[in-house]
C-alpha cells in the first residue's frame, strides 16, 4: 500500500484568494491524480500530475484556475486560484501502486465564503 | 450514457441482512474493477478488487460479468459498521491511468 499525506485537512477561505494543497507520498510514483468531490457527489478527476511535464487537465478544468506542480516523484501540489463559493468542495489526491490499486490522501475540505 | 452507473440508494437494511449492489459500466475496454468504501467525510478506501472469476473476502463477495459490463457486491450478515457509501470504480487502462468512479450507493444498516 501507499501512504499519502495531504494538507491542509480543511480550510475556510475568502472569495478571490488562492489555496495550495500539498500531497506527499511515502514512495516514488509515476503519476498522481487530483480529484474534486462536491457535496453528495462522486469524485471527478481534475488533472493528472506528471513528473517533469505539465499536468494533463480534464474537460472543464484549466491550468489558470487549478495550477499543479509535480517537482519530484513523491510530491505534488494543487492550487485553487481566485476562489469563489462554487469551489467549496473536497479535494483529494491519489497515487497508484505497482498493482494498479490507487490510494488516497485524507482530503482537503475547502469552504469559500 | 454515463461511464459508471450505480443505484444511489439509500439502502436501509436491518443488522444481519444480506444486501446486494449493482453497477454497470460503458467502456468495454476497461481493465480493472474495484469496490471502494467511503465513510462520511472521509476519503475512499479500497474494499476489494473484482475479478471475472468472482472473489470473496469474509462477508463480502464481488463478481464481474464482462459480457454484460456489470459488477456486483454482496454483503452478508450486515453489521452497523458496514454503513457507508460504496463506490463502483473502473480503471480504463494501465495502473497509471485515473480511476473512474460511480456516484456511489449509500448503505445504512439499522439496529
Amino acid at each position: 500500500s501507499a501512504v499519502i499525506s495531504q494538507k491542509p485537512s480543511r480550510d475556510i477561505c475568502q472569495r478571490g484568494t488562492s489555496l495550495t494543497i500539498q500531497c506527499q507520498v511515502d514512495s516514488q510514483v509515476t503519476m498522481m491524480f487530483w480529484y474534486r468531490q462536491q457535496p453528495g457527489q462522486s469524485l471527478t478527476l481534475i488533472a493528472t500530475a506528471n513528473q517533469g511535464s505539465e499536468a494533463t487537465y480534464e474537460s472543464g478544468f484549466v491550468i489558470d484556475k487549478f495550477p499543479i506542480s509535480r517537482p519530484n516523484l513523491t510530491f505534488s501540489t494543487l492550487t485553487v486560484s481566485n476562489m469563489s463559493p462554487e469551489d467549496s468542495s473536497i479535494y483529494l489526491c491519489s497515487a497508484p501502486t505497482e498493482t494498479g490499486i490507487q490510494y488516497f490522501g485524507a482530503g482537503t475540505r475547502l469552504s469559500v465564503l | 450514457r454515463k461511464e459508471v452507473e450505480q443505484d444511489p440508494g439509500p439502502f436501509n437494511v436491518p443488522e444481519g441482512a444480506t444486501v446486494a449492489f449493482n453497477c454497470t459500466y460503458s467502456n468495454s475496454a476497461s481493465q480493472s474493477f474495484f469496490w471502494y468504501r467511503q465513510d462520511c467525510r472521509k476519503e475512499p478506501k479500497l474494499l476489494m478488487s473484482v475479478y471475472s472469476s468472482g472473489n470473496e473476502d469474509g462477508r463480502f463477495t464481488a463478481q464481474l460479468n464482462r459480457a454484460s459490463q456489470y459488477i456486483s457486491l454482496l454483503i452478508r450478515d450486515s453489521k452497523l459498521s458496514d454503513s457507508a457509501t460504496y463506490l463502483c470504480v473502473i480503471l480504463g487502462g494501465s495502473g497509471n491511468t485515473p480511476l473512474v468512479f460511480g456516484k456511489g450507493t449509500r448503505l445504512s444498516v439499522i439496529a
